[in-house]
């Protein structure tokens, strides 16, 4: 079964610094991994996705990520915070061979003017 | 361009009411998904359908659930009966299909059982 683990329940940043948020997974075969960010009362919206190829990934919002198989991680960074990204980030893995999402436990950004 | 719908957006009743929580996932989406989420249990798949059959329901946590999909464009997720563990956000998400494609989240049920 696939386990991911997002270090930090809650990370604060003041606006214009750099947003790294982690996220490492267990799987003895390389899942597909996404970030997904939700906002107060709503769903979840997609960041950013990796599938194959390119390790580094580029997403919605200037928000980046960089698959490292060896360091079995995922992490997310933003290089420079805006106020608007406050909200609560989750890592997710789906197996290659099955369908299923399996979620962090979800870090939340606040970001201080 | 429409997202996925769910309603109603909250929900209050009393334990032992039937409760049906309702999805219209993005037109031409083929899979469909119903997500639960409490503080201490995080975003659990309770179960995906894909071309309107279920295909995985293991995450149904007991028999007082239900969920159907009788069209490619209405999914019901229901409890009965309904109790007070039950409380929590519930998430329908669909996506084009299996695989590696991206899921599309509604903005989600809120349910206080009392």
């Amino acid at each position: 079964a696939q386990s991911v683990t997002q270090l930090g329940s809650h990370v604060s940043v003041s606006e214009g610094a750099l947003v790294l948020l982690r996220c490492n997974y267990s799987s003895s075969v390389p899942p597909y991994l996404f970030w997904y960010v939700q906002y107060p009362n709503q769903g979840l919206q997609l960041l950013l996705k990796y599938t194959t190829g390119a390790t580094l990934v580029k997403g919605i919002n200037g928000f980046e990520a960089e698959f490292k198989k060896s360091e079995t991680s995922f992490h997310l960074t933003k290089p420079s915070a805006h106020m608007s990204d406050a909200a609560e980030y989750f890592c997710a893995v789906s197996p290659v061979s099955d369908y299923k999402l399996s979620f962090g436990a979800g870090t939340t950004v606040t970001v201080r003017a | 361009d429409a997202g996925v719908i769910q309603s109603p957006r909250h929900e209050v009743t009393e334990m032992g009411q039937e409760v049906t929580l309702r999805c219209k996932p993005i037109s031409g989406h083929n899979s469909l998904f119903w997500y639960r989420q409490t503080m201490m249990r995080g975003l659990e798949l309770l179960i995906y359908f894909n071309n309107n059959v279920p295909i995985d329901d293991s995450g149904m946590p007991e028999d007082r659930f239900s969920a159907k999909m009788p069209n490619a464009s209405f999914s019901t997720l229901k409890i009965q009966p309904s109790e007070p563990r039950d409380s929590a956000v519930y998430f329908c998400a669909s996506s084009i299909d299996l695989g590696n494609q991206p899921q599309h989240f509604g903005d989600g049920t809120r349910l206080s059982i009392l």
